[in-house]
């Protein structure tokens, strides 16, 4: 099994310019997490789906963020514009979904920097 | 200036001790917990879960206690190797969350001194 897999593992851009970041998740598993990760704000989710279907996007930060999962085997995370204050690990997460089967398993993470 | 960013608690050990990381968790609804950890570079990695229907799990080398009572959850790392350095996340699951959702808590460092 691949486990999780995210692309790019690295992203440097400019401020205003879009950024799209991508998810496989592993194969068979019902609900997918995005979360960041800063020194400032720790490990934070961001929006997660379960069945393809968003069920809690509360926290996107701000309309700037926008997330799809168009089939069960791939996500995106869309920032547009980008700014500096959204540089940060963004991660990914996959789990089951089924009864009783709670672990998430997270992909490697895209580090972005935005300049 | 000085960047601010979030303070992680730091359990420092010496290698071969025994290390014991502590959560406490915010919600009496909650059902599942789960230990994380995360190291350099890395996105975190499953080490343990418990139930709440258990006060005790162990696994190879750590073992979860969990104390309903105060709402609290510890992971015992037994004789502690310098592979054990990184940061240790727990997090909880309320009951009948749709899509399995966890709530992490800020993380505890740990730094094992050879």
């Amino acid at each position: 099994d691949a486990g999780v897999i995210q692309s790019p593992r690295h992203e440097v851009t400019e401020m205003g310019q879009e950024v799209t970041l991508r998810c496989k998740p592993i194969s068979g598993h019902n609900s997918l997490f995005w979360y960041r990760q800063t020194m400032m704000r720790g490990l934070e989710l961001l929006i997660y789906f379960n069945n393809n279907v968003p069920i809690d996007d509360s926290g996107m930060p701000e309309d700037r963020f926008s997330a799809k999962m168009p089939n069960a085997s791939f996500s995106t995370l869309k920032i547009q514009p980008s700014e500096p204050r959204d540089s940060a690990v963004y991660f990914c997460a996959s789990s089951s979904g089924r009864q009783a089967l709670y672990e998430q398993y997270f992909g490697p993470g895209t580090r972005l920097t935005v300049t | 200036g000085e960047s601010v960013g979030l303070h992680l608690p730091t359990l420092s050990v010496q290698e071969g001790d025994n290390s014991i990381i502590n959560c406490a968790y915010s919600n009496s609804a909650s059902d599942y917990f789960i230990w994380y950890k995360q190291e350099s570079g890395k996105g975190p990695q499953f080490i343990i879960d418990i139930r709440s229907n258990m006060d005790k799990r162990q696994g190879q080398r750590v073992t979860v206690l969990l104390n309903k009572t105060v709402k609290h959850l510890s992971l015992q790392i037994a004789a502690t190797q310098p592979g054990d350095s990184a940061v240790y996340f727990c997090a909880e699951k309320l009951r009948n969350n749709a899509g399995n959702m966890l709530t992490f808590g800020g993380g505890t460092r740990l730094m094992v001194k050879p």
